[in-house]
C-alpha cells in the first residue's frame, strides 16, 4: 500500500546536527512534489521544506533557512531533511508528506512522524 | 502566529452541524486554494477537504468546503462523537512561496 515512513529522529544537543529520512513504497515516488512539515509539542502543524519530483524546485521556511537542507534519491525512493545548528525550537515531530497531483499543494499521504528533541 | 487565522476550539452536540472558518490574506487564500486536515489524538494529520470543496476517496460527504474572497470554511454536518480531533486549514503562500497553516481548531463533541 501507499506509505511513508521516517527514520532518524533523536534527542541533540543544541548546534548539533541530524539528519531525517523518508522511505516511499506503494507509488511512484518520482512524479511527486515532496514536503516536510513539522509539529512543536502541543502546537499546530509548520511547513518547513519541498522539493520538486525531480529536485529543481526546492524551498525552506525562514525559520529553517540556512540550516536545513531538504533533497532526494528518486532510485531510491526516499527524501531527507539534513538539519544543523539545531536548536530547542526545532523540537517537534517532523513528518513527510506526499503533495497531491493537482492545485494548491494539498498532502494527501503522509508518514507516521519521526520525533526531534533538541536539549542540553 | 500563524499565517492563517482559525478559532482554537468548536464545539456541538451529536447529530448538530458545526462550521469552522479561516481566514487569510491575498497572498494566499485570495489567490490559491484551501486544503483542510484533520488530526485524531495521537496520529498524523489526514487530508479531509483539497481545492476548497472536493473529498479524498473515503471521506463521508458529511464534510464539505468553501471559499470566499480571503476566507475559508469546514462545514461538518450530522456531527458524529469520532469527529472530535483537531483541524487544520493550508494554503499556498504567493509571497513565502510556500504552504501556510492555520493555529488549528480543537472540536468538541459535547
Amino acid at each position: 500500500q501507499v506509505q511513508l515512513v521516517e527514520s532518524g529522529g533523536g534527542l541533540v544537543k543544541p548546534g548539533e546536527s541530524l539528519r531525517l529520512s523518508c522511505a516511499a513504497s506503494g507509488f511512484t515516488f518520482s512524479d511527486y512534489y515532496m514536503s516536510w512539515i513539522r509539529q512543536g509539542p502541543g502546537k499546530g502543524l509548520e511547513w518547513v521544506a519541498y522539493i520538486s519530483d525531480r529536485s529543481t524546485y526546492t524551498n525552506l521556511a525562514d525559520s529553517v533557512k540556512g540550516r536545513f537542507t531538504i533533497s532526494r534519491d528518486n532510485a531510491k525512493n526516499s527524501l531527507y531533511l539534513q538539519m544543523t545548528s539545531l536548536r530547542a525550537e526545532d523540537t517537534a515531530v517532523y513528518y513527510c508528506a506526499r503533495e497531491l497531483l493537482t492545485t494548491g499543494s494539498p498532502f494527501d499521504i503522509w508518514g507516521l512522524g519521526a520525533m526531534v528533541t533538541v536539549s542540553p | 502566529q500563524s499565517v492563517l487565522t482559525q478559532p482554537p476550539s468548536a464545539s456541538g452536540t451529536p447529530g448538530q452541524r458545526v462550521t469552522i472558518s479561516c481566514s487569510g490574506s491575498s497572498s494566499n487564500i485570495g489567490s490559491n486554494t484551501v486544503n483542510w486536515y484533520q488530526q485524531l489524538p495521537g496520529t498524523a494529520p489526514k487530508l479531509l477537504i483539497y481545492v476548497n470543496n472536493r473529498r479524498p476517496s473515503g471521506v463521508p460527504d458529511r464534510f464539505s468546503g468553501s471559499r470566499s474572497g480571503t476566507s475559508g470554511s469546514l462545514a461538518i454536518s450530522g456531527l458524529q462523537s469520532e469527529d472530535e480531533a483537531d483541524y487544520y486549514c493550508a494554503a499556498w503562500d504567493d509571497n513565502l512561496h510556500g504552504v501556510v497553516f492555520g493555529g488549528g481548531t480543537k472540536l468538541t463533541v459535547l
